[in-house]
């Protein structure tokens, strides 16, 4: 399966500021993903990110929150803008690959906001 | 609405029992089903991915699933874990192909030595 990374791996921020994730992958992929998993919760999904077009936001989630880049097959960018203590939490990029398209998942950037 | 459930939010068992987690879905169509397994400040590892054919798949780590239909469950097994194995377990059920993945809550796995 591909090798994901994630910068940073954590981070400490200040409420009002904007924050950025990268997800690199180590090989060409269509599908990434974006996932949230606040403290001591399931994973839901944020957006899904195809390269050459715009995310495709789920419900709940919109683009003026998390803007996401996708600028080749290999790389992803999230953004949380205009943090506040609620936006704490695990966000964690995945690919999908091979039969079906299973997902596999980054480290996760663990980001604290206070 | 598609959804997981996991009905035990922390299993507590002894290094070298056996274990089963368990995991139904509510899905109209045939599902993708997937086992990760989140160890402390890390990322998710997949265990285990059920498509099609046999009901009982073999994953990494030594553990098993069995997808059985008429229960719409997914339950996760293995005959004798390790202090390793402590960690959250997510099963997850993906529709569109896998290209969405709906979790479960998640079981926290506590070994005694």
């Amino acid at each position: 399966s591909a090798v994901i990374s994630q910068k940073p791996s954590r981070d400490i921020c200040q409420r009002g500021t904007s924050l950025t994730i990268q997800c690199q992958v180590d090989s060409q992929v269509t599908m990434m993903f974006w996932y949230r998993q606040q403290p001591g919760q399931s994973l839901t999904l944020i957006a899904t990110a195809n390269q050459g077009s715009e995310a495709t936001y789920e419900s709940g989630f919109v683009i003026d929150k998390f803007p996401i880049s996708r600028p080749n097959l290999t790389f992803s960018t999230l953004t949380v803008s205009n943090m506040s203590p609620e936006d704490s939490s695990i966000y964690l990029c995945s690919v999908g690959e091979g039969v079906g398209e299973t997902q596999y998942f980054g480290p996760g950037t663990r980001l604290l906001v206070l | 609405a598609q959804s997981v459930t996991q009905p035990d939010i922390h299993i507590t068992v002894s290094e070298g029992a056996s274990l089963e987690l368990r995991c139904n879905y509510s899905y109209g169509a045939t599902p993708y089903l997937f086992w990760y397994v989140q160890s402390p400040g890390q990322g998710l590892q997949l265990l285990l991915k059920y498509f099609s054919g046999d009901t009982l798949v073999q994953g990494i780590k030594g553990f098993e699933a069995e997808f059985k239909r008429s229960q719409s469950s997914f339950n996760l097994r293995k005959p004798s874990v390790h202090w390793s194995d402590a960690a959250e377990y997510f099963c997850a059920v993906g529709y569109q192909g896998a290209q969405k993945l709906v979790f479960g809550q998640g079981t926290r796995l506590t070994i005694n030595p």
